[in-house]
Order: C-alpha cells, then structure tokens, then sequence
C-alpha cells in the first residue's frame, strides 16, 4: 500500500496569498498518477488536479499541480474567498488506491 | 450532464442490513468503473472499492473486503453499496463517484472525476 502523507495539517493564509501544499508518498507513485480533491464542509469532495498537473474541467488557472515520484505540490496561486476548504491527494497508479489525511487552508 | 445522485440518508440499528444506491445519468455507465469512498465523522477520505458495470468485474479494498458488497443494475444506471450485518462503526458518509482513467494490465488506473452527493449513514441502538 502507498501511503500517503501530506503537509501542513493546517494552512492559516489570508485571501490574495499563495497556498502551497504538499503530498509525499511512501513509494513511487506510477506515471504521476495522482489527484487532488478539494472539499467544503457539507459538500463532496471536488477533483482539482488529475494526472499530477492536468486540471479538471471548470477548474480555475490558480490551481496547478506538479511533481513526480514520490513528491508531488499543489499550488494556489492567489487564494480567493472560496478556496478555503481541505484539500486532498489521492494516488491511482496500482491496483490500491489511497488518500492522503488532507491539509486544511484557513483564513488568517 | 453526468449526474450522480445517491440515495438519502439511513437511520439503522446494529444488525441491520442496509443497501444504498447511486444512479447516474449523462455518460455510459456500463463503460465507466463505479466506486465507493467511505468519510467517517470529522475524518478524511477511504476508498472502499469500485465495480466496472459491463461485466460486474469488482475490486475491493482489503480493509473492506468482506464488509461490504458492491453491485450495479446496467438496465437502470445504478450502483449499490450493501452491507448484510451493520456495525455502529459503519456511521458514515458514503460517496459515490464516476471513476475515469485507464485499465491497464488487468488494473484500472483511475481517478474519481464526478461525485455523488453523499449518503449519511448512522447505525445506533
């Protein structure tokens, strides 16, 4: 099993900065197949980023996703109001798929 | 539209058997895997397993292997997570969502690109 461990817990920014979080795997992570999710309270989870650094459908350009391996980021280039949320990474590249413990971005 | 819309919130007592539903429309569901994700109170996310409606082909999780069933109904777009015998430890919130990747090698690569609402569970005497 791949775990994956993602940091920080907790992101305290204020709106207009820049958010970066992080995804390490326990082990190589094939082809870059990572996601990530976001998640408001009450809501379900939202696909971001898929394939490492491909954005989803109606995904805004401040999200962008990178990496490789085993250590992979999501950035926020400028966070807005509606960004405040967990964030989540989630590894496909066996048959055992796996989710990060999440980081949460909130207002400063 | 791709919709996936789950069954409503269940109130149940251990020992109970339960099945929940997630009908989608707006794509083909038989060319699509399906799967569940588990969220238990104020905790992160647990992929449970997931079903390719074509041909029933089901993968599961080890941690739930055994727990639970997954199923689909191809003639009305519906996968289905059951459990035969409930545990209070089984309140949760269930998603279901649209898988969509690559099946390579006998394994599919897949992301969960459309989510379902969600299904409150709560099991409790």
């Amino acid at each position: 099993e791949i775990v994956l461990t993602q940091s920080p817990g907790t992101l305290s920014l204020s709106p207009g900065e820049r958010a970066t979080l992080s995804c390490r795997a326990s082990q190589s992570v094939s082809s870059r197949f990572l996601a990530w999710y976001q998640q408001k309270p009450g809501q379900a989870p939202r696909l971001l980023i898929y394939d490492a650094s491909s954005r989803a459908t109606g995904i805004p350009d401040r999200f962008s996703g990178s990496g490789s391996g085993t250590d992979f980021t999501l950035t926020i280039s400028r966070l807005e109001p509606e960004d405040f949320a967990v964030y989540y990474c989630q590894q496909y590249g066996n048959s055992l798929l796996t989710f990060g413990g999440g980081t949460k971005v909130e207002i400063k | 539209e791709v919709q996936v819309v789950q069954s409503g919130a269940e109130v149940k007592k251990p020992g109970e058997s339960l099945k929940i539903s997630c009908k989608t429309s707006g794509y083909s569901f038989i060319s699509n895997w399906i799967g569940w994700v588990r969220q238990m109170p104020g905790k992160g996310l647990e992929w449970m397993g997931f079903i390719y409606p074509l041909d029933s082909d089901t993968r599961y999780n080890p941690s739930f292997q055994g727990q639970v069933t997954i199923s689909a109904d191809k003639s009305i777009s519906t996968a289905y997570l059951q459990w035969s015998s409930l545990k209070a430890s089984d309140s949760a919130i269930y998603y279901c969502a649209r898988q969509w990747g690559i099946f390579t090698r006998g394994v599919p690569l897949v992301y969960m690109d459309v989510w379902g609402q969600g299904t409150t569970v709560t099991v409790s005497s």
